[in-house]
């Protein structure tokens, strides 16, 4: 069974700052990863997803991820935080042989700080 | 294309009622999910479906039924409501031509039980 940690409920950074975002894996299988970003009374959105084709991956808003095995993480970052990154953010993981549901971290909430 | 839409956006029920959340999607997806989100506990799967008139069980099924007699639809009946299930339920689908199974987020229904 696949299941992801995102460390930190709570991570503020200031504007401008850079931004980090931790999330952790097990697998049985080599995984799909994805994360997703969630503004307040909003639905999730996908930020990037993760899929073997290249460890790092980059996304929508400036943010990217990076894969690595040898330390089953997949953290989320953004060199510069701007104030409209202010949202939750959700890791989440699927096996890549027929699984279809993701598996969902209990996500991180992100403040930014003038 | 509207995406995923869900009704009502809010509702208060008394314990014992029952109601039915109502999920549409547009894009043609065989894929669709039910999730309930609580705080600081991410997002878990109530039920599940692969395409019209499949249904499965997720993680947290008890309190819940669904059916899924169209591609397009895909309801979750509440049969008496309880307080544990306040909560802000969503509504996800996805193609199953994808290789990535991105799901695509509904809005959310906001269901307080009192």
């Amino acid at each position: 069974a696949q299941s992801v940690t995102q460390l930190g409920s709570h991570v503020s950074v200031s504007e401008g700052a850079l931004v980090l975002l931790r999330c952790n894996y097990s697998s049985s299988v080599p995984p799909y990863l994805f994360w997703y970003v969630q503004y307040p009374n909003q639905g999730l959105q996908l930020l990037l997803k993760y899929t073997s084709a290249a460890t790092l991956v980059k996304g929508i808003n400036g943010f990217e991820a990076e894969f690595k095995k040898s330390e089953t993480s997949f953290h989320l970052t953004k060199p510069s935080a701007h104030m409209s990154d202010a949202a939750e953010y959700f890791c989440a993981v699927r096996g890549n042989f027929g699984n279809e549901k993701l598996t969902f971290g209990t996500g991180t909430r992100l403040t930014i700080i003038p | 294309n509207a995406g995923v839409t869900q009704t009502p956006k809010f509702r208060i029920l008394k314990i014992g009622q029952s109601m039915t959340l109502q999920c549409t999607q547009d894009m043609n997806h065989n894929y669709m999910y039910w999730y309930r989100q609580d705080p600081g506990m991410g997002l878990k799967l109530i039920y599940y479906s692969v395409g019209a008139g499949i249904t499965d069980k997720g993680e947290v099924p008890n309190g819940y039924n669904v059916s899924r007699s169209t591609t397009e639809d895909f309801p979750l009946r509440l049969e008496l409501a309880a307080p544990s299930q306040t909560s802000v339920y969503f509504c996800a689908s996805s193609s199953h031509q994808s290789s990535y199974n991105e799901q695509f987020f509904g809005p959310g229904t906001r269901l307080t039980v009192l």
